[in-house]
């Protein structure tokens, strides 16, 4: 079975310091793995996906199949990153499977 | 920016109750989603549906749910006979491809079984 872990419930980190979410998870297939946010009084919204080994928002995440880990990396955290983090994984390309969420607080 | 609504915000039911929940997703969309997040759990996966059909479902997912698209636009989840686990935000989500294709998520519908 499939299972997205993030080990982190709370991340709290000072303004412009590195910030680094936790994501494993367990798959023997090739997953499709994403990143998705949520901001306070917002909506769920993707971040990033490791198809498109893209930077958002100055975030990055890298694929490591040996470690089964999608971690996702920022070198300066803003304020505004304030919100909760979830990693995500599709193995069909319908349901995507949640982790837990991480939420990241960064504190002036 | 088109955007997924849900409506309504908020639903309070009695248990064995019946609820159909709103969704209009993006308009030129052809994935749909349910999604749901019991109070201090993660989201979970109920459905998706494709092409008038349901393309993958979980276990929570049973006889008491069911989805139906009844015209070009809204996307309905009804839970036939509510219990009090059913309690939960409800998301709905669309896209325009399967795969690793971006999801948008709406703001949810918060559901009380009472």
């Amino acid at each position: 079975a499939q299972r997205v872990t993030q080990p982190e419930k709370l991340l709290s980190v000072f303004k412009g310091a590195p910030v680094e979410l936790k994501c494993n998870y367990s798959y023997s297939g090739s997953p499709e793995l994403f990143w998705y946010v949520q901001y306070s009084r917002q909506r769920l919204q993707l971040l990033l996906r490791h198809i498109s080994r893209e930077s958002i928002k100055g975030f990055t995440a890298d694929l490591n199949k040996g470690e089964t880990s999608f971690h996702l990396k920022k070198p300066f955290a803003q304020e505004e990153d304030s919100a909760m983090y979830y990693c995500a994984l599709t193995n069909s390309g319908y349901a995507l499977n949640f982790g837990k969420g991480t939420s990241l607080l960064v504190t002036p | 920016e088109p955007e997924v609504t849900q409506t309504p915000s908020h639903q309070v039911t009695q248990m064995g109750q019946e609820v159909i929940l709103r969704c209009v997703p993006i308009s030129n969309h052809l994935y749909f989603y349910w999604y749901r997040q019991i109070l201090g759990q993660k989201v979970e996966f109920l459905v998706s549906f494709y092409n008038n059909e349901i393309s993958e479902k979980s276990e929570i997912f049973d006889d008491q749910f069911s989805v139906e698209r009844p015209d070009g636009s809204n996307f309905t989840l009804k839970i036939r006979s509510t219990k009090l686990e059913d309690s939960a935000m409800y998301f709905c989500a669309s896209s325009p491809g399967g795969g690793w294709y971006e999801q948008y998520f709406g703001p949810g519908t918060r559901l009380t079984v009472t």
